[in-house]
């Protein structure tokens, strides 16, 4: 089955700084999805990004479907950006998502 | 906006209880599905549903049943709990159109089994 790696798994910033996160998945895909999980545990849907680029504010993700990976951006972090971000491909019609472990950032005042 | 709200936050059940879990979403759609997140196995789906009434098993279908009577309610229950079924359980509705195929999640419930 379709493998998805995310890097790095643990991240600690300064409020302000910038961070690329990485999802690198071992097949062709045509769903490729970005949540972040809030330290209550609720997952929000950040990006549907199967392809090219988007940008939510200071969230953008980026998608190279022929090279199996995608990067999410976020910058001037800030406290609220602390949780779990994990990135999902959809695995098959039914809508299974097969899941990263996670990156697990820490934003710093 | 979407919305997938679950009946409770937080549970706490004795081993062998019947334990009910319900998930509702308000945008009419068709797919929804319950996970369950452990620390260093991530989320893993248990079942899911593509139609009222219509149900697949996931990766991990045992110990647990579904039902969906109508298309807004998917539940999830545990016929027989067990210490092993204590964890995070998120229920999930896909948006599926022209430019976007996205899953939306409700709150979780934290279910603990003693």
């Amino acid at each position: 089955g379709i493998q998805v790696e995310q890097s790095p798994p643990d991240l600690i910033l300064q409020e302000g700084a910038n961070s690329t996160l990485r999802c690198n998945f071992s097949d062709s895909v045509n769903n490729l999805q970005w949540f972040h999980q809030n330290p209550w545990g609720q997952l929000i849907n950040l990006f549907y990004i199967p392809s090219g680029t988007k940008q939510n504010g200071r969230l953008s993700a980026t998608t190279v479907a022929t090279e199996r990976y995608s990067l999410l951006y976020i910058s001037s972090s800030q406290t609220t950006d602390s949780g779990v971000y994990f990135c999902a491909v959809l695995y098959n019609q039914g809508g299974k998502l097969i899941f990263g472990q996670g990156t697990e950032l820490s934003v710093k005042p | 906006d979407v919305k997938v709200t679950q009946s409770s936050r937080y549970l706490v059940k004795r081993t062998g209880e019947k334990v009910f879990l319900e998930c509702v979403q308000d945008m009419d759609h068709e797919n929804m599905f319950w996970y369950r997140q452990d620390p260093g196995l991530g989320l893993r789906l248990i079942y899911f549903s593509y139609d009222v009434k219509m149900k697949e098993k996931g990766d991990i279908p045992e110990g647990y049943s579904v039902s969906r009577e109508k298309k807004e309610r998917f539940s999830l229950i545990l016929e027989s709990a067990s210490t092993n079924q204590t964890s995070m359980y998120l229920c999930a509705s896909r948006r599926q159109g022209a430019s976007t195929d996205t899953q939306y999640f409700g709150p979780g419930t934290r279910l603990t089994v003693l």
